[in-house]
């Protein structure tokens, strides 16, 4: 069955640039959506965008500025880019997956942390 | 924007009692963009519902979903002991928002 696993380091820097990458295995990354969504601790879930396999972005309005997702078909990878972090985008941080553009997210991963400190 | 808003932010039970959790929206939606997700401590969100009252495969039929104008409502009968945890509502339409999460906690 299709997995997605996240990667990136634990620990950024304010101002620095936040990158993860969502690795989806047991399938292709073709023919579907893939979102980032984040949840700061204890807190709850926010939305912060996705790409579609032919490299269609929507982000959220308020981080749109800051945020960039690509996608590496021949890796089965996407990413996140995150700029000018602040203590706020401390997170945990999930890819997900979604059949189209106005579907759930039936497919996670587990997430992980990053701290900006 | 659409806003969210789920109640209680609490609900305590016993196991085997039905859990009602409530999900307002802040307009009229489509009720095809509506989804509940299960989220315990340390995983990430598991998809419940989506399109208001749809199952996906593997999820039990104890959990259901239904709307009545701008409120949703996630039920599930007869509360086993894993399903005890945070739920969250989620809309996915031109604007996308989660709730702020109801959780459902052993009285």
């Amino acid at each position: 069955q299709v997995q997605l696993q996240e990667s990136g380091p634990g620990l950024v820097k304010p101002s620095e640039t936040l990158s993860l990458t969502c690795t989806v295995s047991g399938g292709s990354i073709n023919s579907y959506y893939w979102s980032w969504v984040r949840q700061p601790p204890g807190k709850g879930l926010e939305w912060i965008g996705y790409i579609d396999d032919k490299g269609n972005t929507n982000y959220k309005p308020s981080l749109e500025s800051r945020v960039s997702i690509s996608v590496d078909m021949s890796n089965n990878q996407f990413s996140l880019s995150l700029r000018s972090v602040t203590a706020a985008d401390t997170a945990f941080y999930y890819c997900a997956r979604q059949a189209t553009a106005y579907d759930a997210l039936d497919i996670w991963g587990q997430g992980t942390m990053v701290t900006v400190s | 924007e659409i806003v969210l808003t789920q109640s209680p932010d609490t609900l305590s039970l016993s196991p085997g009692e039905r859990a009602i959790l409530s999900c307002r929206t802040s307009q009229s939606v489509w009720r095809r963009y509506l989804a509940w997700y299960q989220q315990k401590p340390g995983q990430a969100p598991r998809l419940l519902i989506y399109g208001s009252s749809n199952r996906p495969t593997g999820i039990p039929d104890r959990f259901s979903g239904s709307v009545s104008g701008t409120e949703f409502t996630l039920t599930i009968s007869n509360l086993e002991p894993e399903d005890f945890a945070v739920y969250f509502c989620h809309f996915y339409g031109t604007s996308r928002t989660f709730g702020q999460g109801t959780k459902v906690d052993v009285k």
